[in-house]
């Protein structure tokens, strides 16, 4: 157990419904990351922030999607007019002490499924 | 995309035997991590290794890196029944903090 927590765990939706995921980290000073897993797949890097800047974002986070990190702390990604394409497990990762060659631990994840 | 790749893709193998899993890259990299993942789990950190280490130790596990031919392989030894999961190596390329991972090795070890 990192200490990473994700919420919710699971989340249902129907097509064109937006959704909101919620990431915990351990401490408030760190880099705060987002993948996105689909199955069979490794994790695909989201975006990225330090503190409360989103220093770096894919070219796979489309204009449906956005992150916050207010204060620093919590994290949100929000998903509007939700796709069945978007179905997939959303992960969460820390690293703690930001610099090269730090590690990343990752929460339980966020499985979305859009029917 | 995905940078890494991860070979096999699958392995079965008894308890008590060790597991081999490799993982070539394309790009220079700061250092190079490996996850594990049970099913429908988060990821859990086994171990890194930087790009000046070539080989590196942690419990029943061994990795090494030959950065010349930009490739990296993970020895579990003595495997038991509670190893199985999914092996994944991720890089942290050279001038990016984000790790890009490979598709992963499905390794199951049978009582």
């Amino acid at each position: 157990d990192t200490g990473v927590s994700q919420n919710p765990r699971h989340k249902i939706t129907k097509r064109g419904q937006n959704v909101t995921f919620r990431c915990d980290p351990i401490s408030e000073h760190n880099r705060l990351y987002w993948y996105r897993q689909t199955l069979g797949q490794g994790p695909e890097f989201l975006t990225y922030f330090q503190n409360e800047a989103q220093l770096e974002k894919s070219r796979l986070l489309s204009d449906r999607f956005s992150a916050e990190r207010p204060k620093g702390s919590f994290s949100t990604l929000e998903i509007q007019r939700t796709e069945q394409g978007d179905s997939a497990m959303y992960l969460c990762a820390e690293e703690l002490v930001a610099g090269a060659g730090d590690t990343q631990y990752f929460g339980p994840g966020t499985r979305l499924t859009v029917l | 995309s995905q940078q890494g790749e991860e070979d096999p893709q699958a392995l079965s193998i008894q308890e008590g035997e060790n597991a081999t899993m490799n993982c070539s890259y394309k790009t220079s990299i700061n250092n190079l991590q490996w996850y594990r993942q049970n099913s429908g789990r988060g990821l859990v950190h086994l171990i890194l290794i930087r790009s000046n280490e070539r080989e590196k130790h942690s419990g029943r596990l061994r990795v090494t890196l030959d950065t010349s031919k930009k490739s990296s392989s993970l020895l579990i030894t003595a495997s038991r029944a509670a190893d199985t999961a999914s092996y994944f190596c991720a890089t942290e390329n050279s001038g990016y903090s984000t790790l890009t991972f490979g598709k992963g090795t499905m390794l199951l070890v049978s009582p």
